[in-house]
């Protein structure tokens, strides 16, 4: 079962922001919040992760609630390659945790 | 940093065969790998975790004696396909886990596989 709930697709203009939204609600306290984003026909490619701080890094930010219930990923000024699927997922901190990937949301970015 | 390659990027077989893929870490050891699936439409589905010099551990309903698993090094890791049927054609990840902060999981490219 996903453990987080994700829009099914999404629009966004070139040069805007782009807000991804992410529910996980039954998140413990030992899980953290990994976004993955796949381009048509690549392998994932990792973003960003956090526990319980925002974060940020080159490719994008993380908004975590301080309930920890929901996270939001900002793309600051998408541009059209940002096109993908966006996974959202939680995982515990563990070598032998793994990735299990929803559907997530298809940002699609216009000219 | 944190690149995983992949070999082949596709491949086009006859039933009946088999099918070697490579996934390499290529700037950073990786003691766990994973094997996913993909079909189109569809989201990736674990199929198994390679450790480094001990047995992979399949998801349920992968079939261990299909999908043959080989961790040798800290850096490779194979999956074999054997005796490939048409329904094995897939879309197949593999990804390698970057200890530290969180332990990132870092994706190949990917290999897509049709059987004929």
């Amino acid at each position: 079962d996903a453990k987080t709930t994700q829009p099914p697709s999404m629009d966004c203009a070139e040069g805007r922001a782009a807000n991804l939204p992410c529910n996980h609600s039954t998140i413990s306290g030992n899980e953290y919040v990994y976004w993955y984003r796949q381009i048509h026909s690549q392998g994932p490619q990792y973003i960003i992760h956090g526990l319980k701080n925002n974060e940020t890094n080159e490719m994008a930010s993380l908004i975590i609630t301080e309930d920890r219930k929901s996270s939001t990923l900002i793309l600051p000024h998408a541009t059209l390659r940002d096109t993908a699927v966006y996974y959202c997922i939680v995982r515990e901190y563990s070598g032998y945790s793994t990735l299990t990937f929803g559907k997530g949301t298809m940002l699609l970015v216009s000219p | 940093g944190a690149v995983v390659s992949q070999h082949p990027s596709w491949v086009i077989c006859k039933s009946g065969t088999s099918v070697k893929i490579e996934c390499r870490s290529l700037d950073f050891q990786a003691t766990t790998m994973f094997w996913y699936r993909q079909f189109p439409k569809q989201s990736l589905m674990l199929m198994a975790t390679s450790n480094e010099g001990s047995k992979a551990t399949y998801e349920q309903g992968v079939e261990k004696d299909k999908f043959l698993i080989n961790h040798a090094s800290l850096t490779l890791s194979t999956l074999t396909v054997t005796s490939a049927h048409p329904e094995d054609s897939s879309f197949y990840i593999c990804s390698a886990l970057s200890s530290g902060v969180g332990e990132t999981q870092y994706f190949g490219p990917g290999t897509r596989l049709l059987v004929l």
